[in-house]
């Protein structure tokens, strides 16, 4: 199994250019997240979801969007970068609520 | 307020020592904990997941255990080696919700 899938792997953008971060696992899983990680700052939790359809706001959701329209897929916008949107981002899943959680490799963003 | 600290931020240590790692938490009502590894430009690796009704789980030189009671989960690494040089993470999943909060982490250096 490949587990969960990000892409791209690396992205450069220019301030107010927009991207689409995806998110894919082909484990079956229900809850599927979305983090950013900054030095000093830890993981943060943009946007979540717990099922097809459904998503929900995390800690830090202003700027970004999401989706998911196939259970297996959640996707992370950017419509307008800005530089401190500048990260690493992670996205993950689990089965279930209260089950162990597996991340994908992560996205290293750089806005100039 | 829940938060986790993690203690120390980075830690140093030859090879061959037998060392703890700390996870400390202000509310106790978490449904389960999961120990993970972080190499430098990777995604988090799951290393261990210990229920609440749990004391501890092992795996190989790896041994987390939880004391609900005072806040506390420890992660022993017998043993060490090099290639155990990375940052590990706990991350607590509170009943409430399934909720997720994370540490900021321990950076551990095995010297040769």
């Amino acid at each position: 199994n490949a587990g969960v899938t990000q892409t791209p792997k690396f992205r450069v953008l220019k301030t107010g250019q927009s991207m689409t971060l995806l998110c894919a696992q082909d484990m079956n899983h229900e809850y599927m997240y979305w983090y950013r990680q900054d030095p000093g700052m830890g993981l943060r939790l943009i946007h979540y979801s717990v099922g097809e359809g459904t998503t929900a706001k995390g800690e830090v959701p202003d700027g970004y969007n999401v989706s998911r329209l196939k259970k297996q897929n959640f996707l992370l916008g950017l419509e307008s970068a800005a530089p401190s949107q500048t990260s690493v981002y992670f996205c993950a899943s689990r089965e279930r609520k209260y089950e162990k959680l597996f991340f994908g490799s992560g996205t290293q963003l750089s806005v100039l | 307020k829940q938060e986790v600290t993690q203690i120390p931020a980075a830690l140093s240590v030859p090879e061959g020592e037998n060392l703890v790692l700390n996870c400390s938490f202000t509310d106790s009502a978490i449904y389960n904990l999961q120990w993970f590894r972080q190499d430098p430009g990777k995604g988090l690796t799951s290393l261990l997941l210990i229920q609440s009704s749990q004391r501890e789980q092992t795996s190989g030189r790896l041994n987390a255990s939880l004391d609900k009671s005072s806040g506390r989960s420890t992660l022993y690494i017998a043993a060490s080696q090099p290639g155990d040089s990375a940052t590990y993470l706990c991350a607590l999943i509170y009943n409430q919700g399934g909720k997720l909060i994370f540490g900021q982490g321990t950076e551990l250096s095995v010297k040769p």
